[in-house]
């Protein structure tokens, strides 16, 4: 079985951009959730979805947002990109809500 | 309260030693408590999970030891290799998945 996939994997923007990272999670997974990994803050919880809905949410401002589809792919988009919105931005998707969490190989985001 | 602290920052083992690994968490709700390996360009790998309902699990040369009332669990690898270096986080959730709250990490490195 595959496991979770995102795309891009790399990704050079401009400060004041906006990005949006794609992440298709395991297949027969219904949940994915979204977390930040940079050196000095660690992983920390972006959000999380189920049936299209967001279930949970960590504390990142409003620039952060993020969706699920119905076929259970989620896409986050980060606008008006600031100098520390680099990092390594991974998805991890569960079979379903409150169960193991599997993650992706990340895109990494470089905004110069 | 939300806070897991990991140590130590980073741990050198010789091949064939034991690697221990020590997390601490305030929030009691915690009822979830996984191991992810990180090797260099990928993302976490879910490597052995416990609740807090048995004190101890073990899968292959990993076993994680879980101490309730004193609210640490750690993780101990057995025998460690070479292809053990990586860096290893704790993490803590409610209701077992959904929001996860990493520790800052622990490099590990195996010296031949």
């Amino acid at each position: 079985k595959a496991g979770v996939t995102q795309t891009p994997r790399y990704l050079i923007k401009t400060r004041g951009q906006q990005v949006t990272l794609s992440c298709s999670p395991i297949s027969g997974h219904r949940s994915v959730s979204w977390y930040q990994q940079t050196p000095g803050q660690g992983l920390q919880f972006l959000f999380e979805y189920f049936s299209e809905t967001q279930r949970n949410k960590g504390n990142f401002p409003g620039r952060f947002s993020g969706r699920q589809f119905s076929n259970s792919r989620s896409e986050m988009n980060v606008s008006t990109l600031e100098l520390g919105d680099s990092a390594l931005y991974l998805c991890a998707s569960s079979l379903r809500v409150n169960y193991e969490q599997y993650f992706g190989p990340g895109t990494r985001l470089t905004v110069t | 309260q939300q806070q897991v602290k990991q140590s130590p920052q980073s741990l050198i083992v010789q091949k064939g030693g034991i690697s221990i690994i020590n997390c601490a968490y305030e929030n009691t709700a915690f009822d979830y408590f996984p191991w992810y390996q990180q090797f260099p360009g990928k993302g976490p790998a879910l490597l052995i999970a416990i609740r807090p309902d048995v004190s101890e699990k073990k899968e292959g040369r990993f076993t994680i030891s879980f101490n309730k009332s004193a609210k640490q669990f750690s993780l101990h690898i057995m025998d460690s290799q070479p292809g053990d270096s990586a860096t290893y986080f704790c993490a803590a959730s409610r209701n077992q998945g959904g929001k996860l709250i990493f520790g800052q990490g622990t490099e590990l490195s195996v010296k031949p």
